[in-house]
C-alpha cells in the first residue's frame, strides 16, 4: 500500500463548476501538506501549503486537512479551462525534508 | 531569474552512455532536492542537499547515480551506463530556511529518453 493515495482521474467538469480533489494517507506523522499543479511536460507549481489540520483559502482555491481521517482536499471554485492540469498532493513530516507525492489527478475543464 | 533552473530540458541518449544534468536553485535557498517522475506517477524523492552536504539518499538512487553540490550553489546529477528504465523526468527543487524547509519549488525538469 502506498503512503499517499490519489485517484488518477481523469476528472472532467464544465467551466464554472466546483472541483473537489482528494488524497488519503497512512502515515500519521505527516504534518505538512501541499498541493501542486503540473501542466503537461512542465515542473510542478506550488498552489497551496498547509501545516497540520484546518483550512486555508487563496483566491479560488481552498485546501482542507483532516488529520483525524488522514484525508486532505483541494477545492477549486469557478473552474476555468486554464485549470486543466494534473494536481498532485504532497506531504512530509517534521524530521524529514523529502516530499511524498500522490500519483496526481488529471483535471479537464471544458468550456 | 527568480526560479529553479534546469539544464538541459530534454536529453536523448543511447543505452550505456553517461549523462549529466544541472540544477540552479533559487539563489537564497540552501536546500536542494532531486526527484524522478515517470509517466502517470507523482515525483519520487532521490536525494537532497543542505548547502554542500548530501544528507539523504533514496534506495532508488543506485550506484550508477551520483549527485554533487560542490559549493552549495548549483547541483549536478550524473547517471552512468544509462538503461532504458532510467527514462523519466528528473526534477530539481529548492527550499529555504528551517521554518520553510518543506515548501519546495520545482524547476521545469530534464526529460531523459534512453534509446
Amino acid at each position: 500500500q502506498k503512503e499517499v493515495e490519489q485517484d488518477p482521474g481523469p476528472l472532467s467538469v464544465p467551466e464554472g463548476a466546483i472541483v473537489s480533489l482528494n488524497c488519503t494517507y497512512s502515515n500519521s506523522a505527516f504534518q505538512y501538506f501541499m498541493w501542486y499543479r503540473q501542466y503537461s511536460r512542465k515542473g510542478p507549481e506550488l498552489l497551496m501549503y498547509t501545516y497540520s489540520s484546518g483550512n486555508k483559502e487563496d483566491g479560488r482555491f481552498t485546501a482542507q486537512v483532516d488529520k483525524s481521517s488522514k484525508y486532505i482536499s483541494l477545492f477549486i471554485r469557478d473552474s476555468q479551462p486554464s485549470d486543466s492540469a494534473t494536481y498532485l498532493c504532497a506531504m512530509s513530516h517534521f524530521d524529514t525534508d523529502k516530499l511524498i507525492f500522490g500519483t496526481g489527478t488529471r483535471l479537464q475543464v471544458f468550456p | 531569474d527568480t526560479g529553479v533552473s534546469q539544464d538541459p530540458r530534454h536529453k536523448i541518449t543511447k543505452r550505456g552512455q553517461n549523462v549529466t544534468f544541472r540544477c540552479d536553485p533559487i539563489s537564497e535557498h540552501n536546500r536542494l532536492y532531486w526527484y524522478r517522475q515517470t509517466l502517470g506517477q507523482g515525483p519520487e524523492f532521490l536525494t537532497y542537499f543542505q548547502n554542500e552536504a548530501q544528507l539523504e539518499k533514496s534506495r532508488l538512487l543506485s550506484d550508477r547515480f551520483s549527485a554533487e553540490r560542490p559549493k552549495g550553489s548549483f547541483s549536478t546529477l550524473e547517471i552512468q551506463r544509462t538503461e532504458q528504465g532510467d527514462s523519466a523526468m528528473y526534477l530539481c527543487a529548492s527550499s529555504g530556511s528551517a521554518g520553510a524547509k518543506n515548501i519546495q519549488y520545482f524547476g521545469a525538469g530534464t526529460r531523459l529518453s534512453v534509446l
